[in-house]
């Protein structure tokens, strides 16, 4: 399940599920969005973008979903494995400026 | 290709001293790279924009005399943290933009004792 707290909110899940972490973007200018997986102690790890022309794009086991209209975003991982356990974070950007990134989420994955 | 080096992976300094703190594109040229913060269980926020061969550009409330910015090569970006306290140590990130996007470092812990 996920929990929302005075940490970072924390979504909770068996290996094997398919995860769903939800973005809220600031920006209804923002044409360009990232989703980031950052591992304790390293940096900014690029797992899948979308324009703001596309609703959704796939790559191998994410799938981003962009709905401009409420300024939300979603990574969706398939078949959540130990090792995606780590903090996801969105990003919003415009004219390929510079980066705003969102709170994130920590993807804790059990065995 | 498109990674980004960033060094030394943590340091450790006394309050009062300076740390630099280095960000080097190794396999194309970044005319234009960041720098974020991060405290733990937090999002980064950027610092200042750093652009070669020009002044940095810092975000508001950013101490620009305390986080000097240099950005004199095609590949090479440094942070110093000058006089550091410890109310510094933090999480330190470069980044660097490329036509398509965004690389980022590895990170920097930096403990000011």
């Amino acid at each position: 399940g996920e929990s929302v707290g005075l940490h970072l909110p924390t979504l909770s899940v068996q290996e094997g599920d398919n995860s769903i972490i939800n973005c809220a973007y600031s920006n209804s200018a923002s044409d360009y969005f990232i989703w980031y997986k950052q591992e304790s102690g390293k940096g900014p790890q690029f797992i899948i973008d979308i324009r703001s022309n596309m609703d959704k794009r796939q790559g191998q086991r994410v799938t981003v979903l962009l709905n401009k209209t409420v300024k939300h975003l979603s990574l969706q991982i398939a078949a959540t494995q130990p090792g995606d356990s780590a903090v996801y974070f969105c990003a919003e950007n415009i004219g390929y400026s510079t980066l705003t990134f969102g709170k994130g989420t920590m993807l804790l994955v059990s065995p | 290709g498109a990674v980004v080096s960033q060094h030394p992976s943590r340091v450790i300094c006394k309050s009062g001293t300076s740390v630099k703190i280095e960000c080097r594109s190794l396999d194309f040229q970044a005319t234009t790279m960041f720098w974020y913060r991060q405290f733990p269980k937090k999002s980064l926020m950027l610092m200042a924009t750093s652009n070669e061969g020009s002044k940095a550009t810092y975000e508001q409330g950013v101490e620009k005399d305390k986080f000097l910015i240099n950005h004199a090569s095609l590949t090479l970006s440094t942070l110093t943290v000058t006089s550091a306290h410890p109310e510094d140590s933090s999480f330190y990130i470069c980044s660097a933009r490329k036509s398509y996007g965004y690389t980022f470092g590895s990170g920097t812990r930096l403990t000011v004792v």
